[in-house]
């Protein structure tokens, strides 16, 4: 069974400070992505990592593909009360179809 | 382009009753993949549905089930309901095609089951 773990849980910050998630697996994924859901809302995704070792930027936001494929990583610098949310990594789970695995989340409040 | 709409956005049915939920994908997306959402479970697949056929499910019981029309538009039917049916389902479009599965959500039914 594929499963996908990620870290912390839970996190309460202060606004302006800076933090990682992690997203951790023994499966290799052929792509995984990050979403981010509010309260009473679907998940919006935020970005695809594709290739090993990839990194990418959104904003203050930057994402990381393990070079073998099987983790990733989301830090958020100078993190600010609009952050908040659930962010969520999910991978195919089934080659390429419409089938994601997803991490539990983890739960991120920024107090101004 | 419009985002996946999910109708209705909140329903309360009691034990023993039968639910049907409706998906319309993003226009051109010809997958539509449907998830249960609950605080303990977090996100579980429940389905997919790719030009009318079911192409992957779940670990979920038959009583939940789903269709998909000739225009993309998918239902997912439970039936018999149970207490621990109470969460948010979640249906994603795609592409559906090969490479990076990117999925995108609507905001979701809120089943509450009595």
């Amino acid at each position: 069974t594929q499963l996908l773990e990620q870290s912390p849980q839970f996190l309460s910050i202060q606004e302006g400070e800076n933090l990682t998630v992690y997203c951790n697996s023994s499966s290799v994924f052929s792509s995984l992505q990050w979403y981010r859901q509010e309260p009473g809302e679907g998940p919006v995704l935020l970005v695809t990592v594709v290739t090993g070792g990839e990194v990418k930027k959104l904003k203050r936001l930057t994402f990381q593909f393990g070079d073998a494929r099987k983790d990733s990583s989301l830090h958020i610098t100078a993190a600010q009360p609009g952050d908040t949310g659930l962010y969520l990594c999910a991978a195919d789970g089934s080659g390429n179809t419409g089938k994601l695995i997803f991490g539990q989340g983890t739960t991120l409040q920024v107090k101004p | 382009k419009a985002g996946v709409t999910q109708t209705p956005r909140y329903l309360i049915k009691t034990r023993g009753q039968q639910v049907t939920l409706s998906c319309s994908p993003i226009s051109g997306h010809r997958s539509v993949s449907w998830y249960q959402q609950t605080p303990g479970q977090g996100l579980q697949f429940l389905f997919e549905y790719f030009s009318e056929t079911q192409r992957n499910k779940g670990n979920f019981p038959g009583r939940f089930s789903g269709r998909q029309f000739s225009n993309s538009r998918s239902e997912m039917n439970v039936s018999t309901l149970e207490l621990g049916d109470s969460a948010l389902y979640l249906c994603a479009s795609s592409l559906g095609g090969t490479g990076a599965n990117e999925q995108f959500f609507g905001p979701g039914t809120r089943l509450t089951v009595l």
